[in-house]
């Protein structure tokens, strides 16, 4: 089944305890991107990356990393997480080829106390 | 700076009935508008997309109107069915990004019995 998965679903974790988040499509899709959902803002991105080794921020990169190392994973780093970043993400894939449909994860909902 | 507005915030619609959903866009940049919709504990997904070459894209109940001199795009959903109970947001990119999208802020449909 084409999927992208993400883990973990839920975390509760304290300020400054760094802290990934994995993303793993199973479309050989070239790009993926990280979105931060937000109540009465939508979604919107954090980080991107066009293939592997290549990565650019999106609307809201503060405090977040990424890495693409292989072409199925794109984690995302919290190294030291603040309350502000408290929310639900969101990681989607899409291939080069044809529409511009992305294909989203389930979501991980992050609590920072 | 919020590119795409997104209205109503919330809307309830009785079985049967109709729900519309409006857009507006500013960058006239953008030619792919895709409504994604989503269900409680689940990552968005594409429902229906327009260019802005159409007037309006129909897909069974979910018809796509596009006004591209007033920059505006709506999602119509006849029949409104109580599985359509979601989440929906439009959103709007450009060929040749790094499939970046740039969503509303979502709109809330309870269809009620």
């Amino acid at each position: 089944e084409a999927q992208v998965t993400q883990n973990p679903r839920y975390l509760i974790t304290v300020t400054g305890k760094k802290l990934t988040v994995t993303c793993s499509q199973n479309m050989n899709h070239e790009y993926m991107s990280w979105y931060r959902q937000d109540p009465g803002l939508g979604l919107r991105q954090i980080y991107y990356s066009m293939n592997v080794e290549v990565t650019d921020k999106g609307d809201v990169p503060e405090g977040y990393k990424v890495s693409r190392k292989e072409k199925r994973n794109f984690p995302l780093i919290l190294e030291s997480p603040s309350p502000n970043q408290t929310s639900l993400y969101f990681c989607a894939s899409r291939g080069l080829a044809g529409e511009n449909e992305q294909f989203f994860g389930p979501g991980t909902r992050l609590t920072v106390l | 700076q919020q590119q795409v507005k997104q209205s109503p915030q919330s809307l309830i619609v009785q079985k049967g009935g109709i729900s519309i959903i409006n857009c507006a866009y500013e960058n006239t940049a953008f030619d792919y508008f895709p409504w994604y919709q989503q269900f409680p504990g689940k990552g968005p997904a594409l429902l229906i997309a327009i260019r802005p070459d159409v007037s309006e894209k129909k897909e069974g109940r979910f018809t796509i109107s596009f006004n591209k001199s007033a920059k505006q795009f709506s999602l119509h959903i006849m029949d409104s069915q109580p599985g359509d109970s979601a989440t929906y947001f439009c959103a709007a990119t450009y060929t040749g990004t790094a499939s970046k999208l740039t969503f509303g802020t979502g709109t809330r449909l309870q269809v009620t019995l």
